[in-house]
């Protein structure tokens, strides 16, 4: 069953520092990969999205993720982070070519940022 | 402007009374999705529709009830609420098609309490 796996629930990071957040993902096709972003009280927005082609994904505001098919992750990361990035990060995978968009969510992590 | 709007933002119902979320997309979506977002939990999917007229179970779809008479509206009904549904919903819809247009736009979220 396809699955996706945060393991960290809550990060704290000092503004300017560098920041991972983990992603792996059980699935026996080919994945699509999404990182979603959530600020307090809003919706998600979409972050940036893995099909194929180059491994390394460049989103908004600064962010990246990395597909490591040999690892089943995928990591997003962000060389320096700015106070406004303390949110919720979610996790997706969906079907490639499949259920046109039934996607799997991590359960999310949580990211603080510290002054 | 794309967007799902979500009605109402917030509501507090009391058991047993029939309430119903509504959901509109003005961007001719084929796909439309309903998540409830828990603590710990991350997203789940209730409900998705892959056309009018064309619905199927996601996840945790027990005590809910949508339609898709029109392409534009995806309402969620709960026929009789109980406090297990309190929640924070999210419709979400995407065009058919995949591949490099792969995207979830979501609404703004209903905060919902059951008491």
């Amino acid at each position: 069953a396809q699955s996706v796996t945060q393991p960290d629930i809550h990060i704290t990071v000092s503004e300017g520092a560098s920041l991972e957040l983990r992603c792996n993902y059980s699935y026996g096709a080919t994945p699509y990969l999404f990182w979603y972003v959530q600020s307090p009280g809003q919706g998600l927005q979409l972050l940036l999205k893995y099909f194929s082609g180059d491994t390394l994904v460049q989103g908004i505001k600064g962010f990246e993720a990395e597909f490591k098919r040999s690892q089943s992750s995928f990591n997003l990361r962000k060389p320096s982070v700015h106070w406004s990035d303390a949110a919720e990060y979610f996790c997706a995978v969906g079907a490639y070519g499949g259920s046109q968009g039934n996607l799997i969510f991590g359960k999310g992590t949580k990211l603080s940022v510290k002054p | 402007e794309a967007q799902v709007t979500q009605n109402p933002r917030y509501l507090i119902t009391v058991t047993g009374k029939k309430l119903t979320v509504t959901c509109s997309q003005n961007m001719n979506h084929e796909y439309m999705s309903w998540y409830r977002q828990d603590p710990g939990l991350g997203l789940r999917q209730i409900y998705y529709s892959m056309n009018v007229e064309v619905t199927d179970k996601g996840d945790v779809p027990e005590g809910y009830k949508v339609s898709r008479k029109e392409k534009r509206n995806f309402p969620l009904i709960l026929e009789s609420p109980s406090p297990n549904q309190t929640s924070l919903y999210f419709c979400a819809s995407k065009p058919r098609g995949g591949g490099e247009n792969e995207k979830l736009f979501f609404g703004s979220g209903t905060q919902l309490s059951v008491l």
